[in-house]
């Protein structure tokens, strides 16, 4: 597409349950990340993929934190039994493999 | 591991010109980079040093000394719509691998 694409846009959720939060970056770009951000924090990194392995998973808080990358494309990031400190904007960005990034626009988590 | 430290808050006056700093700690480097972010939006690429020096795009500059594990972010005739929070970036484990951020700084632009 022509651009990094996120959904949902908002995602509210009662704690303990779990989420899954979508990417569909931009067509052709090899490499994809997940990061969050809490409110006017910075980026934390979680993961990232080449293809659709994903070299680094170091930056994953916790094993409730998971994440696929299938057919080079779409990636799905997925939170179980969620907590209140899961709570932040989730940003997805692609680019080719030593290129800038593009994010997308986010997801924001809000969990209850 | 990676590590920067750029400052958590600027002030300017609109016109004025304004200077953000980074200095890094990496295992291996593979270039310093500059990202812009609106209250609210997604994060935006400005640019990108591999090699000493300055680079220029239009109103925005961006400088690179290795040897001081130092790079700088120039905006020249600030405007309003400047104000955001700008992230300087160094790449983790190799040329193909994940940014690091800082932490960021918040530019203010008064009138």
């Amino acid at each position: 597409g022509a651009g990094v694409s996120q959904s949902p846009s908002n995602k509210v959720t009662e704690k303990g349950k779990d989420v899954e939060l979508r990417c569909d970056p931009i067509s052709g770009h090899t490499a994809l990340y997940w990061y969050r951000q809490s409110l006017g924090q910075g980026l934390e990194f979680l993961i990232y993929f080449q293809g659709n392995s994903a070299p680094d998973k170091s930056g994953l808080p916790s094993d409730r934190f998971s994440a696929e990358r299938t057919g080079g494309s779409v990636s799905t990031l997925t939170i179980q039994r969620t907590q209140q400190e899961d709570s932040a904007v989730y940003l997805c960005a692609s680019s080719f493999p030593t290129g800038g990034y593009t994010f997308g626009s986010g997801t924001r988590l809000t969990v209850v | 591991g990676q590590s920067l430290e750029q400052p958590s808050e600027v002030t300017a006056v609109e016109g004025a010109i304004v200077q953000i700093n980074c200095t890094y700690q990496t295992s291996g480097f593979y270039g310093l980079s500059w990202y812009q972010q609106h209250d609210g939006g997604a994060p935006t690429f400005l640019s990108y040093n591999a090699l000493d020096g300055l680079e220029e795009t239009g109103r925005f500059s961006s400088f690179l000394s290795r040897s001081d594990s130092y790079g700088y972010l120039l905006l020249q005739e600030l405007q309003m719509k400047d104000s955001a929070s700008y992230f300087c970036a160094v790449r983790n484990g190799g040329s193909q691998g994940n940014l690091i951020f800082g932490k960021g700084t918040k530019l203010s632009v008064k009138p």
